[in-house]
């Protein structure tokens, strides 16, 4: 089964400070994805790469950056937390367009 | 209008009942689509892809309308461990997925 690894299960920061959420996935795939999740609004889609040192805005990717310079790792940066970015950050990676996801299993930050 | 919309439930039934969930979309361009399963405070799982012709997978049906543009799941003989929200996803031509903000479904002895 494809494995992916979100670092940390919980997190907790203060305004302004610059967060890094690492992903990697252990099956060769070329998609990877960020979404976060948050009451009411679903998941919606911050950033997806479709290949190595390649990413794509998706729908809410303001005060987000991303990062990935190897296949299997993607990582999330956020600049300068605040408040509103407070919520459940998954990564997704999938094998090619038109399969399905493969989630990690989240990583919940708090900024304070 | 959202791009995927699903009916928010909550759908309470007894176990063994049959329950089917429905959800449209509005790109009538969108290539793939599937049904996935979040049990609280967990990450979706893919439960099944969907197809034209439809598809089952042991007491799970599901199907797809292009012309009306939506899909259903049917779940047969409910079980407890059956409960979870249940996510409608949907595809574009350009690979990027439109998730429903799920139907929740809890399965009462």
């Amino acid at each position: 089964d494809v494995k992916v690894t979100q670092s940390s299960r919980y997190l907790v920061k203060r305004t302004g400070e610059k967060v890094f959420l690492e992903c990697v996935q252990d099956m060769d795939h070329e998609n990877m994805f960020w979404y976060r999740q948050d009451p009411g609004l679903g998941l919606r889609l911050i950033y997806f790469s479709y290949d190595v040192k390649m990413k794509e805005k998706g729908d809410i990717p303001e005060g987000y950056s991303v990062s990935r310079e190897k296949k299997e790792r993607f990582s999330l940066i956020l600049e300068s937390a605040s408040t509103n970015q407070t919520s459940m950050y998954l990564c997704a990676s999938s094998l090619t367009v038109g399969r399905g996801y493969t989630f990690g299993s989240g990583t919940r930050l708090t900024v304070v | 209008r959202k791009e995927v919309e699903q009916d928010p439930g909550p759908f309470n039934v007894p176990e063994g009942a049959t329950v089917a969930f429905n959800c449209t979309y509005s790109n009538s361009a969108s290539q793939s689509f599937f049904w996935y399963r979040q049990d609280c405070r967990k990450e979706p799982k893919l439960l099944m892809s969907v197809y034209s012709s439809g598809n089952e997978d042991g007491r799970f049906t599901a199907q797809l309308n292009r012309a009306s543009q939506y899909i259903s799941l049917l779940i047969r003989d409910s079980k407890l461990s059956d409960s979870a929200t249940y996510l409608c996803v949907v595809d574009t031509n350009a690979g990027k997925s439109t998730f429903g903000d799920g139907t929740t479904l809890t399965v009462k002895p």
